[in-house]
């Protein structure tokens, strides 16, 4: 099993930009999650879903869209990039929900900054 | 304030020193989740705790629910434990997991 991956590692935008983040599990789980990292913060919840056709937002959703349409894969998209969402982005999943205990498995993280 | 605080925020240990890393939290909870990062920035899980302690190898997880509190110890400490120690603390009827800041601890050899 690769586990949860995702596509690109880094990243460079511009202003304005627009850019989707892949993510990919392979372990058939229901609920998968995006996070951002920003420095010296914890990570903080922009997307997660429940299963396909299911999303709902976190703490910070403004400036990024979501949408599930099979188990595995849950792409996060960036319009109009601004450089506030320079940050590292974490995608994760779990078999069912992380406030129940269930253990989830992150990615390798997206590095992107926006200039 | 924080809904989950961690302490120190950084440490710094000699190779072989017994290592503490508390973790407290305001909100009911089902779970609590002890998480590692390395430098590299891969994030793994160590423990979920939801009540009394949990051992792997050298490393301890104990939690007092009475008192939100949770403690990771590490064990005869080494250089390659050196990385950014997470908690998260999941509620009840939530999907979504609150995380501390991060203890980040240097272990030189």
């Amino acid at each position: 099993n690769a586990g949860v991956t995702q596509t690109p590692k880094f990243r460079i935008l511009k202003i304005g930009q627009s850019m989707t983040l892949q993510c990919t599990q392979d372990m058939n789980h229901n609920y998968m999650y995006w996070y951002r990292q920003d420095p010296g913060m914890g990570l903080k919840l922009i997307y997660y879903s429940v299963g396909a056709g299911i999303t709902d937002k976190g703490e910070v959703p403004n400036g990024y869209n979501v949408s599930r349409s099979t188990t595995e894969d849950f792409p996060l998209r960036l319009e109009l990039a601004a450089p506030s969402q320079t940050s590292v982005y974490f995608c994760a999943s779990s078999y069912s929900s992380g406030g129940y205990g269930d253990t989830q498995y992150f990615g390798p993280g997206t590095r992107l900054t926006v200039l | 304030k924080n809904e989950v605080e961690q302490s120190p925020q950084n440490l710094t240990a000699q190779e072989g020193e017994f290592i503490t890393i508390n973790c407290s939290y305001s909100v009911g909870i089902s779970a609590l989740h002890w998480l590692q990062q390395h430098p590299g920035g891969g994030i793994v899980s160590l423990f979920m705790l939801s009540s009394g302690k949990k051992k792997h190898g050298r490393l301890i997880a104990t939690i007092n629910i009475q008192e939100k509190h949770s403690s990771l110890h590490i064990t005869a400490s080494h250089p390659r434990d050196s990385a950014v120690y997470i908690c998260a603390v999941g509620g009840y009827n939530t999907d979504k997991l609150i995380f501390g800041t991060g203890t980040r601890l240097q272990v030189f050899p």
